[in-house]
């Protein structure tokens, strides 16, 4: 079973690049997120959805979009990297138990 | 605003020496508290739903409890291989998201 599966593991990225993480997922959940995990400061929602179509904003949107065509696939996309977007970020889905299933993490670097 | 903050940050054991880790949670209206376990370089791996006040649920060396304000995850006769970040996360009614503590780093000594 693949479970989520993140692409690519590291990247890094100079000031500005724009760049878009993968998630597939292959579970058929509804619910999908990205979270970003930094020293200290635990999971931080970044944005999520509920299904296909609908996406809303986590605790801290700004400079990310997403979008959700597919029930499988909810990419995250840096517009215009800065270094204060350099940590780890997971992808997960869930069903309607709240069950959370993450992906292995990309750990990105913004030089 | 909802709250989750666990206590302590890390915590040093050796093996054998059993010890318990707090979530504690300000929420208006808990539909469920979660529990996971992180591995360095991985993420986190599910380990306990509790959804109401007295409620227990147990997996080989770790029980998880849970009260109005806050949840324990106690590790009876810790080995090694429990040496982890374990994460505690609240999920409130009529929303989906789940809101992450920073988590308590546990290492267990042989």
């Amino acid at each position: 079973n693949a479970g989520v599966t993140q692409t690519p593991k590291f990247q890094v990225l100079k000031t500005g690049q724009s760049m878009t993480l993968q998630c597939a997922q292959d579970m058929n959940h509804e619910y999908m997120s990205w979270y970003r995990q930094d020293p200290g400061m635990g999971l931080r929602l970044i944005h999520y959805s509920v299904g296909a179509g609908i996406t809303d904003q986590g605790e801290v949107p700004n400079g990310y979009n997403v979008s959700r065509s597919t029930t499988e696939d909810f990419p995250l996309r840096l517009l215009s990297a800065a270094p204060s977007q350099t940590s780890v970020y997971f992808c997960a889905s869930w069903d309607h138990t709240g069950e959370l299933f993450f992906g292995e993490g990309s750990r990105l670097t913004v030089l | 605003e909802d709250q989750v903050t666990q206590s302590p940050e890390a915590l040093r054991l050796q093996e054998g020496e059993s010890s318990s880790l707090n979530c504690s949670y300000t929420v208006s209206g808990l539909r469920g508290l979660f529990w996971y376990r992180q591995d360095p370089g991985k993420g986190p791996e599910f380990l306990f739903t509790l959804y109401s006040a007295g409620e227990e649920k147990e997996k080989e060396r770790l029980k998880a409890t849970l009260t109005k304000k806050e949840s324990f995850l106690h590790i009876t006769a810790p080995k090694p291989e429990d040496s982890a970040t374990y994460l505690c996360a609240v999920q409130v009614a009529n929303d989906y998201k789940l809101s992450f503590g920073a988590g308590t780093t546990v290492t267990v000594r042989a």
